[in-house]
């Protein structure tokens, strides 16, 4: 079936550290979406990713679209403790509903 | 943004006992919702998607005699956990998307059910 993996699971940053999550789909996607949940919380949407190659950047964020549309990442520089929480990748395959990645927990050590 | 409620924010029920969670689009209309269940520290599981005026469409392995999905108005989709057992205990959030099915999503604070 069509499915979305997330790497890794989980990561453990020291405060002001970099950190990248990666998200692998089984087949082409239409888009990819990012959310953010923190602990406790639920999902919110962070960004819409579309063409292939697509390059967004939010603040300390930077969020990419690979040319095969098959892959996407995350990239958080100089992390802070409000970033804490887990990052869903989440791809349309055309099939009129989206599919949640498993998700990268993020864990900040001050 | 848009901004979806759900309610109640947690539930503590017997088992064999019915329980329903409410999900409402407060300042949009939303003719499809979609309702997912989260086990502990891992992804969203869609359950089923909520139409508005028709049937439920239920994602594969998803009992919907056992998860009752109603969706009577643009602003409002119901789930019902009938006779629950202590394995449906878990934390279920809706959403609902402005724009079209895929979307961005917007979701509801979440439910978190458990079933004594």
């Amino acid at each position: 079936g069509q499915q979305v993996m997330q790497i890794p699971q989980y990561q453990h940053v020291q405060e002001g550290e970099d950190f990248t999550t990666y998200c692998n789909s089984s087949t082409t996607l239409s888009n990819i979406q990012w959310y953010k949940q923190r602990p406790g919380g639920h999902p919110v949407f962070l960004i819409q990713l579309v063409k292939s190659g697509e390059v967004k950047k939010q603040k300390r964020l930077t969020f990419q679209f690979g040319e095969a549309k098959k892959n996407s990442s995350l990239h958080i520089t100089a992390t802070q403790t409000t970033d804490v929480g887990t990052y869903f990748c989440a791809g349309d395959f055309g099939n009129e509903k989206l599919t949640f990645g498993t998700g990268t927990r993020l864990t900040i050590i001050p | 943004g848009a901004v979806v409620s759900q309610h109640p924010s947690w539930v503590i029920c017997k088992s064999g006992t019915s329980v329903k969670i409410e999900c409402r689009s407060l300042d949009f209309q939303a003719t499809t919702m979609f309702w997912y269940r989260q086990f502990p520290k891992q992804s969203l599981m869609l359950m089923a998607t909520s139409n508005e005026g028709s049937k439920a469409t239920y994602e594969q392995g998803v009992e919907k005699d056992k998860f009752l999905i109603n969706h009577a108005s643009l602003t409002l989709s119901t789930l019902t956990v009938t006779s629950a057992h202590p394995e449906d205990s878990s934390f279920y959030i809706c959403s609902a998307s402005v724009q079209g099915l895929t979307g961005e999503l917007f979701f509801g604070e979440g439910s978190r059910l458990t079933v004594l």
